[in-house]
């Protein structure tokens, strides 16, 4: 079935340790965004790309980056996770960059201790 | 700061009954998603408009570029529809999107 694939879909860490959500996506779509969501302020873009090669910063950047090396696949990287950082974490895509339909993954809760 | 509002933030509803989710922004856009999250985290998208009225089978949405509003509508409400309901902004500049916080829909059977 076509659509976004995050991993892990939960995962507890301990502060200071790296770690990367994995997303993939199978259709073929020009941009992709990361977005965190937290009770009360709703969905916060932290990072975006517009098409393969290239990435921007959203909203809330501090302490995540991300690569686009393909198409299909876009991770998110915490350097070095904080108890702030403690989130759900949803990948989304849509064919081009602010226009489209948004298809989102089934989200990763990260826990940060 | 508070691009996008949304009313009410919780609404509850006997099945059958119809109910209108309101969003409000303040900032110049292209176009405007209706998003649905159920218990349990998925997020779907049920419209994408950037003027007049889109209706999928009981779901109608409805944006009003002028006045800077859009309505969602749920006909003969069911308690599968009870979830949460996003309004998201594409503005006319910059690369991000704006999201609503969320209005939870409860339909009792």
């Amino acid at each position: 079935i076509a659509g976004i694939t995050q991993a892990p879909t939960s995962q507890i860490l301990a502060a200071g340790r790296r770690m990367t959500l994995r997303c993939t996506q199978d259709m073929r779509h020009n941009a992709m965004y990361w977005y965190r969501q937290d009770l009360g302020l709703g969905l916060r873009l932290i990072h975006y790309s517009n098409t393969a090669g290239t990435t921007g910063k959203g909203e809330v950047p501090d302490g995540y980056s991300v690569s686009r090396a393909n198409t299909d696949d876009f991770p998110l990287t915490l350097a070095s996770a904080v108890p702030s950082q403690t989130s759900v974490y949803f990948c989304a895509s849509s064919a081009w960059h602010r226009t489209g339909e948004l298809f989102f993954g089934e989200g990763s809760r990260l826990t940060v201790l | 700061k508070n691009e996008v509002e949304q009313s009410p933030q919780n609404l509850t509803a006997q099945e059958g009954e119809f109910i209108t989710i309101n969003c409000s922004y303040s900032v110049g856009i292209s176009a405007l998603h209706w998003l649905q999250q159920h218990p349990g985290g998925g997020i779907v998208s049920l419209f994408m408009l950037s003027s007049g009225k889109k209706k999928h089978g009981r779901l109608i949405a409805t944006i009003n570029i002028q006045e800077k509003h859009s309505s969602l509508h749920i006909t003969a409400s069911h308690p599968r529809d009870s979830a949460v309901y996003i309004c998201a902004l594409v503005p006319n500049t910059g690369n991000q999107f704006y999201f609503g916080t969320g209005t939870s829909l409860t339909v009792i059977p």
